[in-house]
């Protein structure tokens, strides 16, 4: 069973960094893109980043581009997102989602992990 | 980056049809065949019903389908479930390795 589990998310105050984990489990993680998605409670999904296979190739949203960086280890199954330069209007729980292809540039984003929640707050 | 435009609500009784559109544009939805279609419960994490436009991803049951015409996909629902009650977001690519999403659609089984 595909398990993805996100992890480092909290209480952090604007200007200051946080960084995000996603341990995935249940499948050939090397062979998948990976992608970070994002939702304010109550509203609705923002894409944020993904990362093909390799590390290849990467994609970012603008509101998060030269702020957010994201990364993968497939030694250890690990997909991660560092937040630099933190605003309010990057609170959100933020999902990873698993693609079905290799490639970052398609949107068949399953399964979906349950999400850390991330407050920038002072 | 503009999200695309999905109706706020849409509803239906049991066993009805019901479609969601989705609209955006030239550079994004109507460039590419890659929308795909998520519900999401109350306190869920997303779920895919519907990639590459008209793909059902494995264990997406058939009274889900989705298509295109120009700037605007949509995606219907056949034999409306109480089940089906949920939240359905779109989403395509948009070039330059981006993706943008609908602004969401309430369903409502009556």
């Amino acid at each position: 069973e595909v398990q993805l589990v996100e992890s480092g998310g909290g209480l952090v105050q604007p200007g200051r960094s946080l960084r995000l984990s996603c341990a995935a489990s249940g499948f050939s993680f090397d062979d998948y893109a990976m992608h970070w998605v994002r939702q304010v409670p109550g509203k609705g999904l923002e894409w944020v980043s993904g990362i093909s296979w390799n590390s290849g190739s990467i994609g970012y949203a603008d509101s998060v581009k030269g702020r957010f960086t994201i990364s993968r280890d497939n030694a250890k199954n690990s997909l991660n997102l560092q937040m630099n330069s933190l605003r309010a209007e990057d609170t959100a729980l933020y999902y990873c989602a698993k693609s079905m292809v290799r490639g970052v540039t398609n949107n068949c984003f399953d399964p979906w992990g349950q999400g850390t929640l991330v407050t920038v707050s002072s | 980056q503009s999200a695309l435009t999905q109706p706020a609500s849409v509803s239906g009784s049991p066993g009805q049809s019901i479609a969601i559109s989705c609209t955006g544009t030239s550079s994004d939805v109507g460039s590419y065949n890659l929308v795909s279609w998520f519900q999401q419960h109350p306190g869920k994490a997303p779920k895919l019903m519907i990639y590459e436009g008209s793909k059902r991803p494995s264990g997406v049951s058939d009274r889900f389908s989705g298509s295109k015409s120009g700037n605007t996909a949509s995606l219907t629902i056949s034999g409306l479930q109480a089940e089906d009650e949920a939240d359905y977001y779109c989403c395509s690519y948009a070039g330059s390795t981006t993706f943008v999403f609908g602004t969401g659609t309430k369903v409502t089984v009556l």
